[in-house]
């Protein structure tokens, strides 16, 4: 079985300062994991994602995560917040050579001026 | 990009009617659609995987007769809510994925669909 937690429903940071969206996970096999982000009206969209490759991933709009498998930690990091950055996060977990995708419960970014 | 439709955005029903979802893949074809539902503050739950010409694998615990799940086509999966409850009312997300990008893991969401049953 699969769980994600994200630590904090809302993370606020000022413009230009490191974003820190936190996601440890649980999984009983190997796990891809991934994070999405999701505007206000629109559908879930893909940042990045871990496939057992390398584990420092990078992704879209300058965001980047790492997977820590001794911590089980796959924590989201930008060094520098832009306003658009602001929307809801989510990161997921998938069983190596499964489909079904199970959810953290999403972070709420703000992004102050 | 990989573009999926919901539709509608938005329904509000009275208890006891049935409500159908689409969600459709615009720019390619999905063999394997998903249907998720959100409550507030609360992580997507998968309900169900909808497979193209033949029949939905629900989750444990959700209703086959209750959510009814068609795939006739590459391109289209509908949700049927049948004899709508307000315990119904909640956030209905659709995900689809690229059969040219079998074993990526990749799902493309659509917008969601917020039922209101009075």
């Amino acid at each position: 079985a699969q769980s994600v937690t994200q630590l904090g429903s809302h993370v606020s940071v000022s413009e230009g300062a490191l974003v820190l969206l936190r996601c440890n996970y649980s999984s009983s096999v190997p796990p891809y994991l991934f994070w999405y982000v999701q505007y206000p009206n629109q559908g879930l969209q893909l940042l990045l994602k871990y496939t057992s490759a390398a584990t420092l991933v990078k992704g879209i709009n300058g965001f980047e995560a790492e997977f820590k498998k001794s911590e089980t930690s796959f924590h989201l990091t930008k060094p520098s917040a832009h306003m658009s950055d602001a929307a809801e996060y989510f990161c997921a977990v998938s069983p190596f050579g499964n489909e079904k995708l199970t959810f953290g419960t999403g972070t709420r970014l703000t992004i102050i001026p | 990009g990989a573009v999926v439709s919901q539709h509608p955005s938005r329904v509000i029903c009275k208890s006891g009617t049935s409500v159908k979802i689409e969600c459709r893949s615009l720019d390619f074809q999905a063999t394997t659609m998903f249907w998720y539902r959100q409550f507030p503050k609360q992580s997507l739950m998968l309900m169900a995987t909808s497979n193209e010409g033949s029949k939905a694998t629900y989750e444990q615990g959700v209703e086959k007769d209750k959510f009814l799940i068609n795939h006739a086509s590459l391109t289209l999966s509908t949700l049927t809510v049948t004899s709508a409850h307000p315990e119904d009312s909640s956030f209905y997300i659709c995900s689809a994925r690229d059969w040219r990008e079998f074993g990526k893991n990749i799902q493309y969401f659509g917008a969601g669909t917020r039922l209101s049953v009075l």
